[in-house]
C-alpha cells in the first residue's frame, strides 16, 4: 500500500527566507507526487506535480518540488516566503488508479 | 478557482438520517473521485467514478455511494449518518489518464457536513 508522510506539523518562516516543505512517499511502481494547498474553509488547490523528467519540477505562485528517488521524498520549497503564502499544505501520491492518498498536512505560517 | 462545483456547501444532520451531496465536474473532465477530510486530517479517498461506473473505492463501508451522470457530474449519498461522518467533503474532477492534463485532480471547494 501507498503512504505518504509530512514529517513536520507546522513550519514557521520569517517572510522573505526560504522555505521548505517536508515530504517523503512510500509506493510500488513509478512514483506520480502531487502538492496542494488549502487556505481556511476552502478545497484544495493544486499547486505542481512530478510524473516523470526533471527533478525539480516548478509551479504555481513560485514553489517548486525536488524529486529524490534514492531519498523517496518530494520537499515543497520557494526561495522567498509571502506572508500570503500561510496556509496548509498537503503532499499526496497517485496509485494506478489514479486515487490520492495524501499526508497529515503541514501548516505554514509565514511572520512577516 | 477550479471549475469544480460542489453543493450544498454547509449541512447539518442528526445520527440516523441520509444525506446527497452534489459535484459538477470541471468542463471537459469524466472523472469524479470523492475525499473525506476530517477536521485536522488530510483527505481520505472514499471512490472514483469514470463514464458512470465505480472506478475504485477506498476503505469506506457500503452506506457510503454514489452515483455519476451523463454529464459527469456526480452524487455522494451517506445512508445511516453516524457522529463521525461529520467532515469536509471533497470531490475533484480529472481527465483521462495519460492524456493532456489527465493525472491532476482538481478540487472544488467541498461540503461541510456536520452530524449531530
Amino acid at each position: 500500500a501507498q503512504s505518504v508522510a509530512q514529517p513536520e506539523d507546522q513550519v514557521n518562516v520569517a517572510e522573505g527566507n526560504p522555505l521548505t516543505v517536508k515530504c517523503t512517499y512510500s509506493v510500488s511502481g513509478n512514483p506520480y507526487l502531487f502538492w496542494y494547498v488549502q487556505y481556511p474553509n476552502r478545497g484544495l488547490q493544486f499547486l505542481l506535480k512530478y510524473i516523470t523528467g526533471d527533478n525539480l519540477v516548478k509551479g504555481s505562485y513560485g514553489f517548486e518540488a525536488e524529486f529524490n528517488k534514492s531519498q523517496t521524498s518530494f520537499h515543497l520549497k520557494k526561495p522567498s516566503a509571502l506572508v500570503s503564502d500561510s496556509a496548509l499544505y498537503f503532499c499526496a501520491v497517485r496509485d494506478a488508479g489514479n486515487m490520492l492518498t495524501f499526508g497529515g498536512g503541514t501548516r505554514l505560517m509565514v511572520k512577516p | 478557482e477550479t471549475g469544480v462545483t460542489q453543493s450544498p456547501t454547509h449541512l447539518i444532520k442528526t445520527r440516523g438520517q441520509q444525506v446527497t451531496l452534489r459535484c459538477s465536474s470541471q468542463s471537459g473532465h469524466n472523472t469524479v473521485s470523492w475525499y473525506q477530510q476530517a477536521l485536522g486530517q488530510g483527505p481520505q479517498f472514499i471512490f472514483q467514478y469514470y463514464r458512470e461506473e465505480e472506478n475504485g473505492r477506498g476503505n469506506f463501508p457500503p452506506r457510503f455511494s454514489g452515483l455519476q451522470f451523463p454529464n459527469y457530474s456526480s452524487e455522494l449519498n451517506v445512508n445511516a449518518l453516524e457522529l463521525d461522518d461529520s467532515a469536509l467533503y471533497l470531490c475533484a474532477s480529472s481527465g483521462a489518464l495519460g492524456r493532456g492534463d489527465g493525472e491532476t485532480q482538481y478540487f472544488g471547494p467541498g461540503t461541510r457536513l456536520l452530524v449531530l
